[in-house]
C-alpha cells in the first residue's frame, strides 16, 4: 500500500521557537494533504487541508499565521509551528490523498505522526 | 454539527473472547466510514472502509457493519489476541476531504 512518512517523529523545543514538520508521500503523488492534531485522550482534529501549489484551507479556530503550511510539491507538505508554546504540545499527524488510476476512488493514507513537546 | 461517538472508551477482555466496539454519528449523510487502529505513539492503520452504499466489510477476524439510518457502526473482533491491544478509532467522511474522528476505544486483550 501507499506509504506516508513524517519527520521528525519526535521533537522537543523551547517555548518561542519554531518547529517544522515534514510529511512525504513516498511512492505516490498526493495532490491533497491534510494535517491533524491529537491532544491526549482526545480525537484527531483536522487542522488544515493543503493542496499542491495553492494556499492551505484552515479549519475554524486554527490560526493560519501560527501554523504555516507549505505544499510545494506533489510529495511534500510541511507544517511549521511558529513561536511554539507549551499548549501547542500535541501529536501531529498528516495524511495524503491518492487518486486511483481510474479516478473513481480516493483514499487517504496517514503518516506515523510527530510528537511535539514544547517546554 | 457532525459528531462521532465511540463506546466504550476502554475495554479489557481475556484472550479468545469475541468483542464489539460501537460507533455512532449524528449526521447520516455520510460518504464513507472507516475503522482505524492506533498503537501508542504511532500513526493510524486503516482496518476497514465501508462505503455509504455498503452494509458491512470483513477482513480476517474483523467485521464492520454500517447502519446509516440509525447512525451506527460496529466493529466486531473475533477470537481476540493480545496483539489486538490498541486504540480503535472510528472516522466518518462526509465528502472527499474531512474525516470526523471519534475519541476511540482503548482495547486491552489480556493473555
Amino acid at each position: 500500500g501507499a506509504v506516508v512518512s513524517q519527520h521528525p517523529s519526535r521533537v522537543i523545543c523551547k517555548s518561542g521557537t519554531s518547529v517544522k514538520i515534514e510529511c512525504r508521500s513516498l511512492d505516490f503523488q498526493a495532490t491533497t494533504m491534510f494535517w491533524y492534531r491529537q491532544f491526549p485522550k482526545q480525537s484527531l482534529m483536522l487542522m488544515a487541508t493543503s493542496n499542491e501549489g495553492s494556499k492551505a484551507t484552515y479549519e475554524q479556530g486554527v490560526e493560519k499565521d501560527k501554523f504555516l503550511i507549505n505544499h510545494a510539491s506533489l510529495t511534500l507538505s510541511t507544517l511549521t509551528v511558529t513561536s511554539a508554546h507549551p499548549e501547542d504540545s500535541s501529536f501531529y499527524i498528516c495524511s495524503a490523498r491518492v487518486r486511483t488510476v481510474t479516478g473513481s476512488q480516493e483514499t487517504q493514507y496517514f503518516g506515523p505522526g510527530t510528537r511535539l513537546l514544547v517546554l | 454539527k457532525q459528531e462521532v461517538t465511540q463506546i466504550p472508551a476502554a475495554l479489557s477482555v481475556p484472550e479468545g473472547e469475541n468483542l464489539v466496539l460501537n460507533c455512532s454519528f449524528t449526521d447520516s449523510a455520510i460518504y464513507n466510514l472507516q475503522w482505524f487502529r492506533q498503537d501508542p505513539g504511532k500513526g493510524l492503520t486503516s482496518l476497514l472502509l465501508i462505503q455509504s452504499s455498503q452494509r458491512e466489510q470483513t477482513s480476517g477476524r474483523l467485521n464492520a457493519s454500517l447502519d446509516k439510518s440509525s447512525g451506527r457502526s460496529t466493529l466486531y473482533i473475533a477470537a481476540s489476541q493480545p496483539g489486538d491491544s490498541a486504540t480503535y478509532l472510528c472516522a466518518v467522511q462526509y465528502n472527499f476531504n474531512k474525516f470526523y474522528f471519534g475519541s476511540g476505544t482503548k482495547l486491552n486483550v489480556k493473555p
